[in-house]
C-alpha cells in the first residue's frame, strides 16, 4: 500500500520566516495531495491540495509544489505568524481507492514572536 | 458548510467492554472513515465506507468493525477494548476531493 513520509517532525521558525515541511510518497499512482492544519485540540482542515498534473499551486502564503518524478511534495509557509503554529499533515491519494487518503506522521510548526 | 458530528468527545471505558463510537454527517456523501489519531504516528485509518452496508478495511483494522446501516451514520466497534486502544478516534466524510473531519471522540479504555 502507500506509505508517505514527512519531514521534519518538529520545525520552529521565527516569526516573518518562512517555513518548509516535505513528504515523500512510494505509490506511483497517487494523483492527489492534500495538506491538513491541526490546531491544538481541534480537528484537522483542509488548507491547501494538489493534483498531479500541476507543478506548483499557491494560496496567498502558503503553497504546495509536487515533483512526480522524485515522488515528493512540499508546504511552504512564507511571512509566518504565531497563529500558523499548528501540527500539519500531508497526504496522499491514489486514483481507485474509493477516496482513501493516506497521511504522513505530521510536522509541529512553532512560530516564536 | 458540511457538519460531521461525533456523538461523544470524551469516553472512558474498562477493559473487555464493547464500545461504538457514532459518526453523523448531514449532507449525502458516500464515503466516510474512521482514523485513530496517535502522538508520533499521525492519522491511521482502520475502515471505510463508500456506500450504505459497504466497508473496507484500513491499514489497523484488528480488534474493531463498523457499521454503516444509514448514508449519514457510519458508527466503529470495539468488539472488546483493550487499552491499546486508547486514543483519539477522528470520523471524516468525503467532500469534494478533500475530508471534513468530526471533533473527534477521545477514548480512554482503564
Amino acid at each position: 500500500g502507500e506509505n508517505v513520509e514527512q519531514h521534519p517532525s518538529t520545525l520552529s521558525v521565527q516569526e516573518g520566516d518562512s517555513a518548509v515541511i516535505k513528504c515523500t510518497y512510494s505509490d506511483s499512482a497517487s494523483n492527489y495531495f492534500p495538506w491538513y492544519k491541526q490546531e491544538l485540540g481541534k480537528r484537522p482542515q483542509l488548507i491547501i491540495d494538489i493534483r498531479s498534473n500541476v507543478g506548483e499551486k499557491k494560496d496567498q502564503r502558503i503553497a504546495v509544489t509536487l515533483n512526480k518524478t522524485a515522488k515528493h511534495f512540499s508546504l511552504h509557509i512564507t511571512e509566518t505568524q504565531p497563529e500558523d503554529s499548528a501540527v500539519y499533515f500531508c497526504a496522499a491519494r491514489r486514483g481507485g481507492s474509493n477516496y482513501k487518503l493516506t497521511f504522513g506522521k505530521g510536522t509541529l510548526l512553532t512560530v516564536n514572536p | 458548510d458540511v457538519k460531521v458530528t461525533q456523538s461523544s468527545r470524551y469516553l472512558v471505558k474498562r477493559t473487555g467492554e464493547k464500545v461504538f463510537l457514532e459518526c453523523v454527517q448531514d449532507m449525502d456523501h458516500e464515503n466516510m472513515f474512521w482514523y485513530r489519531q496517535d502522538p508520533g504516528l499521525g492519522l491511521r485509518l482502520i475502515y471505510f465506507s463508500y456506500d450504505v452496508k459497504m466497508k473496507e478495511k484500513g491499514d489497523i483494522p484488528e480488534g474493531y468493525s463498523v457499521s454503516r446501516e444509514k448514508k449519514e451514520r457510519f458508527s466503529l466497534i470495539l468488539e472488546s477494548a483493550s487499552t491499546n486502544q486508547t486514543s483519539m478516534y477522528l470520523c471524516a466524510s468525503r467532500l469534494a476531493e478533500g475530508y471534513t473531519f468530526g471533533s473527534g471522540t477521545r477514548l480512554t479504555v482503564v
